[in-house]
């Protein structure tokens, strides 16, 4: 049972664009909501994590918007480089510091 | 900030040998660790949780015996392959956490290719 849905799968945009990706979540205990980013052969790292308890939080260039009504979650990557060429994996943990429950991923490219 | 080292980064070992990988936290104390099990072009599966000095507790359809977990102190985790066949590569990621900090270190992950 997929517990975190992830869309798109993949994602091509411009240079300074914007992408979105998109998670659901069905658990409603899960309180802790982080994105990591990994690169070919890499472990993932992690971009930026939210709680259930703001709408919204920002670094940099990423920016997590948090529905808890909707039990859904988003990634925004501002003016976007191809840098950010990699693959964005959505995760959840029920009383953080358990393990996490990830979703299956987004191959993002960022064309120049 | 937290530093998982993982090693070894590429293996590659005939069927039927073992293979041994070691996770590292260098900077601070883990007392759980995770290890993950990653498909080309797919996300990460859980495969096991360590916690230290106690036994791992493995999910679903991962056979312990198989996919030897130790964690013996608070700095290191290690996974062993045995009896390795070909469905068996595959890329390995572990994570850990700490008491103190909310959030996960991944190491790097190690190529596994069993010829």
């Amino acid at each position: 049972q997929q517990q975190v849905k992830q869309s798109p799968q993949s994602l091509i945009v411009q240079k300074g664009g914007i992408p979105i990706i998109n998670c659901a979540y069905e658990n409603t205990a899960f309180d802790y909501f982080p994105w990591y980013q990994q690169f070919p052969g890499k472990g993932p790292a992690l971009l930026i994590a939210i709680r259930p308890d703001v709408s919204e939080k920002k670094e940099g260039r990423f920016t997590i918007s948090f529905n808890k009504s909707a039990k859904q979650f988003s990634l925004h990557i501002m003016d976007s480089q191809p840098g950010d060429s990699a693959t964005y994996f959505c995760a959840a943990s029920r009383n953080a510091g358990n393990m996490l429950t990830f979703g299956g991923g987004t191959r993002l490219m960022v064309k120049p | 900030g937290a530093v998982v080292s993982q090693h070894p980064s590429r293996v590659i070992c005939k069927s039927g040998t073992s293979v041994k990988i070691e996770c590292r936290s260098l900077d601070f104390q883990a007392t759980t660790m995770f290890w993950y099990r990653q498909f080309p072009k797919q996300s990460l599966m859980l495969m096991a949780t360590s916690n230290e000095g106690s036994k791992a507790t493995y999910e679903q359809g991962v056979e312990k015996d198989k996919f030897l977990i130790n964690h013996a102190s608070l700095t290191l985790s290690t996974l062993t392959v045995t009896s390795a066949h070909p469905e068996d590569s595959s890329f390995y990621i572990c994570s850990a956490r700490t008491t103190g900090i909310i959030g996960y270190t991944f190491g790097s992950g190690t190529r596994l290719t069993v010829v």
